[in-house]
C-alpha cells in the first residue's frame, strides 16, 4: 500500500520568510499524481499545487512551488515571501492512476507564520 | 462552475442514535464521490467512495455506511452511533486524477 510521510509535525517562519515543508511518499508505481492541500483554522481543505509524476519541471503556483524527486520519491512545498494568511495544516497527498482516484494522505505539518 | 455542498456543518449526537450526512455536487455528472474522516488534530482517512450510482466501495470496516442514490448524491449514515465516530467528516468529488479533489466545507460531529 501506498504511504505519505511527513516527517514535521509543526513548523514555524517569519512574515515574508520562505518556508519548506517536507512530504516523502512510497509507490511501485510510475504514474501517480502527488498534491498539496492547506487546511486553515476553518477546516476547509483547498488545493494548493500538483505535479504529474511523468513530468520532469517541478509546478509552481505564484508563491508556491514544489521540488519534485521522483527517484527519491520526495515532494517538498516551499513557500516564498510567508504570510500571515498561510498558516495553516498543510497535507501532502498522492493518487495512483486508475478509475478510483484514491487519495493517500500525509499526516500533515502545522505551519505557524510569525509577524 | 461546479460546486459542493456537505451539510449539516455541526451535529451533537447522542450514542446509540443515528446518523445521516449528505453531500452533492453541481455543475458535473457522474463524478467521483468519496468521505474522509478526520481525527482530532491529523489526517484524512478515506472511508467510502463511489465511482457511480449505487457503487459503494468501502475502505474501513465501521459502523457507518455510505449510500449513492442519485448521480451526484453521496449520503454517509450510521444505524447507531458510538463515542468513537465523533470527528471530522469530509465529502470530496473528482472527475480525473489530475485533478484532485474538491472538498465540501465538513460536518464536525460529536457524539455524547
Amino acid at each position: 500500500a501506498q504511504t505519505v510521510t511527513q516527517s514535521q509535525p509543526e513548523m514555524s517562519v517569519q512574515e515574508a520568510e520562505t518556508v519548506t515543508l517536507s512530504c516523502t511518499y512510497d509507490t511501485s508505481e510510475s504514474d501517480y499524481y502527488l498534491f498539496w492541500y492547506k487546511q486553515p483554522p476553518s477546516r476547509q481543505m483547498i488545493l494548493v499545487i500538483r505535479q504529474e509524476a511523468y513530468k520532469q519541471q517541478n509546478a509552481t503556483e505564484n508563491r508556491f512551488s514544489v521540488n519534485f524527486q521522483k527517484a527519491a520519491k520526495s515532494f517538498s512545498l516551499k513557500i516564498s515571501d510567508s504570510q500571515l494568511g498561510d498558516a495553516a495544516m498543510y497535507f501532502c497527498a498522492y493518487s495512483r492512476g486508475g478509475s478510483n482516484y484514491k487519495l493517500t494522505f500525509g499526516k500533515g505539518t502545522l505551519l505557524t507564520v510569525n509577524p | 462552475s461546479q460546486t459542493i455542498h456537505q451539510w449539516p456543518a455541526t451535529l451533537v449526537q447522542p450514542v446509540g442514535s443515528p446518523l445521516s450526512l449528505e453531500c452533492t455536487v453541481e455543475g458535473t455528472s457522474n463524478p467521483n464521490l468519496y468521505w474522509y474522516r478526520q481525527a482530532a488534530g491529523r489526517g484524512l482517512q478515506l472511508l467510502f467512495y463511489s465511482v457511480g450510482i449505487g457503487q459503494i466501495s468501502s475502505e474501513v470496516p465501521q459502523n457507518l455506511s455510505a449510500s449513492r442514490p442519485q448521480d451526484r448524491q453521496f449520503i454517509l449514515s450510521s444505524k447507531k452511533l458510538l463515542l468513537s465516530d465523533s470527528g471530522f467528516y469530509l465529502c470530496a468529488w473528482t472527475k480525473r486524477a489530475n485533478y484532485g479533489y474538491t472538498f465540501g466545507s465538513g460536518t464536525r460531529l460529536t457524539v455524547v
